[in-house]
Order: C-alpha cells, then structure tokens, then sequence
C-alpha cells in the first residue's frame, strides 16, 4: 500500500509569497496518477491539480504543480487571502494528511 | 454545472444504522465511477468505498468492509452507503464523489454522521 506524505504540516506564510508543498510517495508512483485539492473550513475539497502538473477548470495560473516518481510538488507562486486552506495531494484511493496553508 | 447533494447524514447510536444517499445532475452518472469519502472531525480525507459504472466492481476500505455497502441505480442517478454497525470512530462529514482520471474530480457538500450514546 502506498503511502502519502506531505510537508510541512503547517507553512505560515503572508499575502503575496510563495508556497511550496511537498508530497512524497513511499514507492514509485506514475505522474498520471497524482492529484492535489484545496478544502477550506467547511466546504469539500477542490480538484485543483491532477496528472501531477494540469490544472483544473477554473484554478489560477499561480497554482502549479509538478514532480515524479516519489516527489511531487504543489507550488502557488503569490498567496492570494482566498488561498490560505488545507492541501491535500492524492493517488488512487489514497490521501496525504494534508498541509495547511495559514496566515503568518 | 455538476451537483452532487448527500442526504440521510444524522445522529446515531452506536451499533446502530443509518442510509446515505446522493443524486447527481450535470453529467452522465451512468459513466463514472462513484465514490464515498469521510472526513473525521478536524482530521484528514480517508477514502471509504467506490463502485464501477454498472455495479460490477465494488472497493471498500478495510476500516468499513462488511459493515458498509455502497450501492447505485444509475436510471435515478443515485448512490447510496448503508451503513450498519456504526462505531464511534464512523463519526464523520461523509463526501460523495465522482472519479475520472484516477481523481475525484467533483465532490457533495457531505453528510455529517454522528455516533455517539
């Protein structure tokens, strides 16, 4: 069984940076079949990123992902406030334990 | 625009049962596979069963098998969890989603089920 894990489990960072989320699979996993998602307090999650590195309809251009094999990365090139939330990657029926993404 | 909207969530006692349902509109049920995922208070995403488009192939999570059965009628664009046996640590948000592409591409809102004396 695979397992995801994803770090840091907090990044506290202000409006305007870079956030850069990592998720690690414990064996080879093909990029096709890698997948990130927003969820905020009280709403589902969001497909935000999936085959490793496509965006979904509608996620802005500052959402980026990429990586393979093992390592893959979620980056959001400048923090918009709308976008301090939970993170979670994904492959197949399993999720990393997320990172959150809070306001320093 | 795609809607997925659980119902049947509620306050259970333990041992007990209880019946999710979701009905989806905006794309065609009949070919996705379907899925149900739960989300523990203040904790992470935990997968908990899928069934294929015609039934024929159904997954459950080890934490769930042979207490949950997921189910759908696909003429009524319906899935539904019937979930017997209910334990404290079943106390969760329940998601229904759709997966294409190896992703849950669309989500519920989710069902808050409760189990507790």
């Amino acid at each position: 069984e695979i397992v995801l894990t994803q770090s840091p489990g907090t990044l506290s960072l202000s409006p305007g940076e870079r956030a850069t989320l990592s998720c690690r699979a414990s064996q080879s996993i093909s990029s096709n079949y890698l997948a990130w998602y927003q969820q905020k307090p009280g709403q589902a999650p969001r497909l935000l990123i999936y085959g490793a590195s496509s965006r979904a309809t509608a996620i802005p251009d500052r959402f980026s992902g990429s990586g393979s094999e093992t390592d893959f990365t979620l980056t959001i090139s400048r923090l918009e406030p709308e976008d301090f939330a939970v993170y979670y990657c994904q492959h197949s029926w399993t999720f990393g334990l997320g990172t959150k993404v809070e306001i320093k | 625009e795609v809607q997925l909207v659980e119902s049947g969530g509620g306050l259970v006692k333990p041992g007990g049962s209880l019946r999710l349902s979701c009905v989806a509109s905006g794309f065609t049920f009949s070919s996705h596979s379907m899925n149900w995922v739960r989300q523990a208070p203040g904790k992470g995403l935990e997968w908990v069963s899928s069934i294929t488009t015609s039934s024929r192939y159904i997954y459950y999570a080890d934490s769930v098998k042979g207490r949950f059965t997921i189910s759908r009628d696909n003429a009524k664009n319906s899935l539904s969890l019937q979930m017997d046996s209910l334990r404290a640590e079943d106390t969760a948000v329940y998601y229904c989603a759709n997966m294409a592409r190896g992703v849950f591409d669309f989500w519920g809102q989710g069902a808050l089920v409760t189990v507790s004396p």
